[in-house]
């Protein structure tokens, strides 16, 4: 079985670009998640989906960061303009809908701004 | 809203010792208690959870950990460690019924050949 898929795995960005991450859940899991890991903490959940709404964004800054999940499968997270506070690995997950289900996590798209 | 404290930021254990890796957790309701692994370069994986049942939860490689009402406590633990165990270590929680998971800052298990 094909694990979450994410790319692209490093970037490197000026502060006040844009940056784009993609990620292709494991087939089958309506829900959808995009953390955010800083160095030295533990992920942080920015948004979830379930199929292609928004369960929970509270934690989204909406300013800057933008996600979608058109079609329910696929997922794009977006940063613009991007701070220096926003270097980090972005990991997604997914899983089967439901509390308790296992959470499966892709290897994260690590982001550096400078 | 819920919260996990991971008090050891690192753990260095001589190979073959046993291993304990603390956790404690807040919350106002029930909730689900989960172990995550991070090994080099890779991604997260489910070690262990607790979902309702028996309050001792077993790893296919030896790890185990029990939830502790009262303590509101989800310690890991396991008797004797490999090299392979060197990783970071997560717990994290969740409300029964709410998918959304909370995670701890992580414990980084470093064995001692």
């Amino acid at each position: 079985e094909a694990g979450v898929a994410q790319s692209p795995r490093y970037k490197i960005i000026e502060k006040r670009q844009s940056v784009a991450f993609w990620c292709n859940p494991i087939s089958g899991h309506a829900t959808l998640y995009w953390y955010q890991q800083i160095l030295g903490q533990g992920p942080k959940l920015l948004i979830q989906f379930q199929n292609n709404g928004v369960v929970d964004d509270s934690q989204l800054p909406k300013d800057r960061f933008s996600a979608e999940r058109l079609k329910g499968v696929d997922s794009t997270l977006k940063i613009q303009p991007a701070k220096l506070e926003d270097s980090a690995v972005y990991l997604c997950a997914s899983s089967l809908t439901g509390p308790g289900n296992t959470i499966y996590f892709g290897e994260g798209s690590w982001l550096t701004v400078v | 809203a819920q919260s996990v404290t991971q008090l050891d930021s690192q753990v260095p254990v001589f190979e073959e010792a046993p291993v304990e890796l603390r956790c404690n957790y807040s919350s106002s309701v029930s909730v689900y208690l989960f172990w995550y692994v991070q090994y080099p370069n890779q991604g997260l994986q489910l070690l262990l959870k607790y979902l309702s049942g028996s309050t001792l939860v077993k790893s296919i490689n030896g790890f185990e950990a029990e939830f502790n009402k009262s303590q509101t406590s989800f310690h890991l633990r396991k008797p004797s460690v490999h090299i392979s165990d060197t990783a970071e270590y997560f717990c994290a929680v969740s409300a029964v019924g709410n998918e959304k998971l909370t995670f701890g800052t992580g414990t980084r298990l470093t064995i001692i050949p």
